[in-house]
């Protein structure tokens, strides 16, 4: 079965970028497509955007100024940068496969990025 | 504030029926047949139980089903056991731009 894996910076400073890498095994990333959720602690989900293995991109309306999503699909890899980065940013960032119009399965575990000097 | 809106808590003994409510808009759940829920234990990741409003993945149990009215879809747990202490989204696809929109979530505590 499917099991994802997110891989990055537990740390990012202020204004800077945060860069994370979802892993995928037990299946071909290929032919999906893929998202990034985030949630802050204690509150809700967050939908980040999607990619597709062609590449084609979805963004958040409120994150896509700030977001840039890529695929390798030769690593079944695919990778979430978000810039200028603020408290605000901190939380549990989940990776997940995204059906075409909407749900979420399975998802990665998750990782905690902190945003903090 | 989230897109959705769910209560925050709800509570139920043990072999009893829970409904959460999920109210969201006609741009979201009222004009399409795509909302999922997602089960979220503590420290852990979400995980899938109903989409598509109603339809159940495979190895999820047959007591957890969804439905719809309207712009507010509802997610029934029948015969409560207290592994199903957790916390519950739902989610709406809002269309090619927004695309998808969350719950606030609601915590289910079993008495």
């Amino acid at each position: 079965q499917v099991q994802l894996q997110e891989s990055g910076p537990g740390l990012v400073k202020p204004s800077e970028t945060l860069s994370l890498t979802c892993t995928v095994s037990g299946g071909s990333i290929s032919s999906y497509y893929w998202s990034w959720i985030r949630q802050p602690a204690g509150k809700g989900l967050e939908w980040i955007g999607r990619i597709y293995t062609s590449g084609s991109t979805n963004y958040n309306p409120s994150l896509k100024s700030r977001v840039t999503m890529s695929v390798d699909t030769s690593k079944n890899q695919f990778s979430l940068k978000l810039s200028s980065v603020t408290a605000a940013d901190t939380a549990v960032y989940y990776c997940a496969r995204s059906m075409v119009r909407g749900w979420f399965d399975p998802w990665g575990q998750g990782t905690l990025v902190t945003v903090s000097s | 504030q989230s897109a959705l809106t769910q209560p925050a808590s709800v509570s139920g003994s043990p072999g009893q029926s829970i409904t959460i409510s999920c109210t969201g808009t006609s741009s979201d759940v009222g004009s399409y047949n795509l909302v999922s829920w997602y089960q979220q234990h503590p420290g852990k990741a979400p995980k899938l139980m109903i989409y598509e409003v109603s339809k159940r993945p495979s190895g999820v149990s047959n007591r957890f089903s969804g439905s719809k009215s309207g712009n507010t879809a509802s997610l029934t747990i029948s015969g409560l056991q207290a592994e199903d202490e957790a916390d519950y989204y739902c989610c709406s696809y809002a269309g090619s731009s927004t695309h998808v929109v969350f719950g606030g979530g609601t915590k289910l505590t079993v008495l």
